[in-house]
């Protein structure tokens, strides 16, 4: 089944620590993309990956870090956790040809103490 | 540059009425639109796309839209509203014909379906 998976699905911690973030896709996808999710904002995008080795900045990319070292995987970074990365976090990921639409994971809702 | 501005943060209808979920956007090269929708806990669903092709587009579980350029407008609709369509449906746009894969979403329009 074609899909994109993220874990944790749920995730509460403490302001600081190191998380990681995974997403994982089946479908070749060359690009892929992380959004966060908040009330009345919308998907706001936080990185993106055009293919392996090649990342770049989102719309709100501080405070957050990928890497793209396999084409199926693109986890997201958080160093340093604080209370305003709560958030709803959506992994996407597509075909580099225009017409084509994102597919997305489940969502990992993460809380920051 | 591509924006999507989804007119109606909430939008209320009672069972088997007309849905209608408004969005325009704004691109300096030919857009490629998409509707998703969310249902509760869940990721983003593709509803349908637009690719240049027919004006009318229609998608699944009974929706459609129609691209109007002199407009610039991709309104959904569905003719009779169901129980299920309850959740949150959001607009997108991303720039046609090779430009940049990055993808614009409106700020959703949550859909209430009253019995």
């Amino acid at each position: 089944e074609a899909q994109v998976t993220q874990n944790p699905r749920y995730l509460i911690t403490v302001t600081g620590k190191k998380l990681t973030v995974t997403c994982s896709q089946n479908m070749n996808h060359e690009y892929m993309s992380w959004y966060r999710q908040d009330p009345g904002l919308g998907l706001r995008q936080i990185y993106y990956s055009m293919n392996v080795e090649v990342t770049d900045k989102g719309d709100v990319p501080e405070g957050y870090k990928v890497s793209r070292k396999e084409k199926r995987n693109f986890p997201l970074i958080l160093e340093s956790p604080s209370p305003n990365q709560t958030s709803l976090y959506f992994c996407a990921s597509s075909f580099r040809q225009g017409n084509q639409p994102q597919h997305f994971g489940d969502g990992t809702r993460l809380s920051i103490l | 540059a591509q924006s999507v501005t989804q007119l109606g943060s909430h939008v209320s209808v009672s069972e088997g009425a007309l849905v209608l979920l408004r969005c325009n956007y704004s691109s300096s090269v030919p857009p490629y639109l998409f509707w998703y929708v969310q249902y509760p806990n869940q990721g983003l669903q593709l509803l349908l796309k637009y690719t240049s092709a027919a004006t009318l587009v229609k998608g699944i579980n009974g929706f459609e839209a129609e691209f109007k350029k002199s407009e610039t407008s991709f309104h959904l609709t569905k003719p009779s509203a169901h129980m299920s369509d309850a959740a949150e449906y959001f607009c997108a746009v991303k720039a046609g014909r090779g430009g940049s894969e990055k993808l614009v979403f409106g700020k959703g329009t949550k859909l209430t379906v009253n019995p």
